[in-house]
């Protein structure tokens, strides 16, 4: 069983609709990492929460950590938005925070 | 804005060789990772490195493997012995302290032939 799970794997919208992407987990964790990668391969860290939820922008990041759940929404979602989103979750081992990747969700927003 | 920065972008090498993969850490950073991506599957960790030593290793980091951090600046993954299987996506990321975000380099490709 993977540590991390999220769903859907690919999600297809159009411009201006609200997305959700889900991540579970089955392992202990100092805190979940939503992180977003373009085509060319290059990895962004969007947020890095251990509890609640936090906003920037048009991104909100929540989580349930009795549940080991977490959601990443985009509200007003546009085209650039089309990207694999990645839901990590970290652990610190001798200081380190280890990061232990989900499969990703493959998000098209057509215009 | 700091940045971590990869070399090179692409590296090409034959089954067998040695091949070093560069990074330049945010500095100030204190902890580093390297991470690697086959095409098609989802990024792997491979090792953390902190106060000039190795914190935690994958079963995948076995003895090909090895990292330094040689000038304060620099951060390097040595490949002793490339084998197919390690054409991959080969990230470095660097992070503050223990609990803040991890900053991604933009990534090497790695091809074996």
């Amino acid at each position: 069983k993977n540590e991390v799970e999220q769903s859907p794997q690919n999600l297809t919208a159009q411009e201006g609709e609200f997305i959700t992407i889900n991540c579970s987990y089955s392992v202990g964790i100092s805190a979940l990492h939503w992180l977003q990668q373009h085509p060319g391969g290059g990895i962004v860290s969007l947020f890095m929460l251990s509890s609640g939820k936090k906003k920037h922008g048009r991104l909100i990041a929540t989580i349930n950590i009795q549940e080991k759940h977490s959601s990443l929404h985009i509200t007003a979602s546009h085209p650039r938005d089309s990207a694999v989103y990645i839901c990590a979750v970290g652990s610190i081992i001798q200081g380190a925070q280890k990061l232990v990747f989900g499969q990703g969700t493959r998000l098209t927003i057509n215009p | 804005e700091p940045e971590v920065t990869q070399t090179p972008s692409h590296q090409v090498t034959q089954m067998g060789q040695e091949v070093i993969l560069r990074c330049v850490p945010i500095s100030n950073h204190l902890y580093f990772y390297w991470y690697r991506q086959i095409l098609g599957q989802k990024v792997e960790f491979l090792v953390s490195f902190y106060n000039n030593e190795i914190s935690e290793k994958s079963e995948i980091f076995d003895d090909q493997f090895s990292v330094e951090r040689p000038d304060g600046s620099n951060f390097t993954l040595k490949i002793r012995s490339t084998k197919l299987e390690d054409s991959a996506m080969y990230f470095c990321a660097s992070q503050g302290d223990r609990v803040s975000e991890q900053y991604f380099g933009p990534g090497t490709r790695l091809t074996v032939t």
